[in-house]
């Protein structure tokens, strides 16, 4: 069965330090993934998604991810975290005819100034 | 604004009682999901619609809660004989039938139930 782990429920970075955050799944074809963004009380925004174009692929403000297939991974990253950036991210993965997304189970970002 | 709506933003009801969400989609997008959302956890998956077909389940779904596309464009979801663990954010999502699952969220309705 398809999963998502996205490793850490926290991470706190310093304010223009490096932003990571990891994300695996299982999927036993090629899956399309997803990172979604979540502010306070708001519903989930899109940030970036793979769909079997360039491995490397840039989102909205700054952040990007890189789908390794031979890690199962697609880890997000901005090289200067800045104070807007604190919010809830999502990972999620998508196959099948239905096309279902599958979620992991966030991963809180929280900036020190 | 072109994005997908949902009405009322935040509800508060006393148990027992009923509640109804309303859901606009994107106007081209003929699938549409309802999520529910609990604090510090991913959404989790209730139901969706292709057009006016109600095509999946969750067995999450209890059958206090309902869910209407009668038309294929709006969308409701009924919660009768409200109970507090129903308290939670109830996020709407719309995509195109050909798509690569990517949704498009509206900004949820929170329910308060006391």
């Amino acid at each position: 069965a398809q999963s998502v782990t996205q490793l850490g429920s926290h991470v706190s970075v310093s304010e223009g330090a490096l932003v990571l955050l990891r994300c695996n799944y299982s999927s036993s074809v090629p899956p399309y993934l997803f990172w979604y963004v979540q502010y306070p009380n708001q519903g989930l925004q899109l940030l970036l998604k793979y769909t079997s174009a360039a491995t490397l692929v840039k989102g909205i403000n700054g952040f990007e991810a890189e789908f390794k297939k031979s890690e199962t991974s697609f880890h997000l990253t901005k090289p200067s975290a800045h104070m807007s950036d604190a919010a809830e991210y999502f990972c999620a993965v998508s196959e099948g005819s239905n096309y279902q997304l599958i979620w992991g189970a966030g991963t809180k970002l929280i900036i020190k100034p | 604004d072109t994005g997908v709506s949902q009405d009322p933003r935040h509800k508060i009801t006393k148990r027992g009682q009923n509640v109804t969400f309303r859901c606009d989609p994107i106007s081209e997008h003929n699938r549409l999901y309802w999520y529910r959302q609990t604090l510090g956890q991913g959404p989790e998956f209730l139901t969706y619609f292709q057009n006016e077909a109600q095509l999946e389940k969750s067995r999450l779904l209890s059958d206090r809660f309902s869910a209407e596309r009668p038309k294929g464009s709006f969308s409701t979801l009924e919660i009768q004989r409200t109970e507090q663990g129903d308290s939670a954010m109830y996020l709407c999502a719309s995509s195109l039938p050909q798509g690569t699952g990517e949704l498009f969220f509206g900004e949820g309705s929170r329910l308060t139930v006391l």
